[in-house]
């Protein structure tokens, strides 16, 4: 059965600084792998979507690496911002048209 | 593309009655949507899959006479909290897959309060 962990749980940092959002899973043979960012009672936003083929995906300041031999992805944040405050999760999914496998998240917050 | 509209946004219902939640794929067809439920500070629970033209699959303790969920175009699934209770209080998101390249999409969320 396919795990999904994140961590750090929660991360503060002041603005400006980079963030590192780090994904792990247990199963390598995923079909993509999608970072999504949650504000508080919204629905998730998908930032990047990652095929099993790549190794990374860029947009804007995101920078998403994905290594499936070993089982890991990371989220860089560049120059953070207080609007980048939010609930950053990851999902890997086994093949197309299957549900997704969540982490539990990773609670970011930029202090002006 | 590949916008998912999710509606209410929020509904308020006594104990006892029926909700319905709306989930729309407004730019795409979807054969399967995934409906989720969250409580406060923690992980989407995915609660059942619905497939267009047939019966929804359910996870594992979501009781499938409470949570109704119908698929019965392309575009549109609906899942309908029957005699709702005070526990069953909680956000609700539906996704769906606009294709390969869109992966995965997300409805805004329902917050369902049950008084």
């Amino acid at each position: 059965k396919q795990e999904v962990t994140q961590i750090p749980a929660a991360l503060s940092v002041p603005e400006g600084e980079n963030l590192v959002l780090n994904c792990s899973f247990t199963d390598s043979a995923i079909y993509n792998l999608q970072w999504f960012r949650q504000d508080p009672g919204k629905g998730l936003t998908s930032l990047l979507l990652i095929q099993s083929s790549q190794r990374e995906q860029t947009s804007g300041r995101l920078n998403a690496s994905l290594d499936k031999s070993s089982g890991r992805s990371t989220l860089y944040i560049a120059a953070s911002q207080p609007g980048d405050s939010a609930t950053y999760l990851c999902a890997v999914i086994k093949a197309a048209g299957n549900k997704l496998t969540f982490g539990g998240g990773t609670r970011v917050l930029v202090k002006p | 593309g590949a916008v998912v509209s999710q509606h209410p946004s929020w509904v308020i219902c006594k104990s006892g009655t029926s909700v319905k939640i709306e989930c729309r794929s407004l730019d795409f067809q979807a054969t399967t949507m995934f409906w989720y439920r969250q409580f406060p500070k923690q992980s989407l629970m995915l609660m059942a899959t619905s497939n267009e033209g047939s019966k929804a699959t359910y996870e594992q303790g979501v009781e499938k006479d409470k949570f109704l969920i119908n698929h019965a175009s392309l575009t549109l699934s609906t899942l309908t909290v029957t005699s709702a209770h005070p526990e069953d209080s909680s956000f609700y998101i539906c996704s769906a897959s606009g294709g390969v390249d869109y992966g995965y999409t997300f409805g805004s969320g329902t917050r369902l309060t049950v008084v």
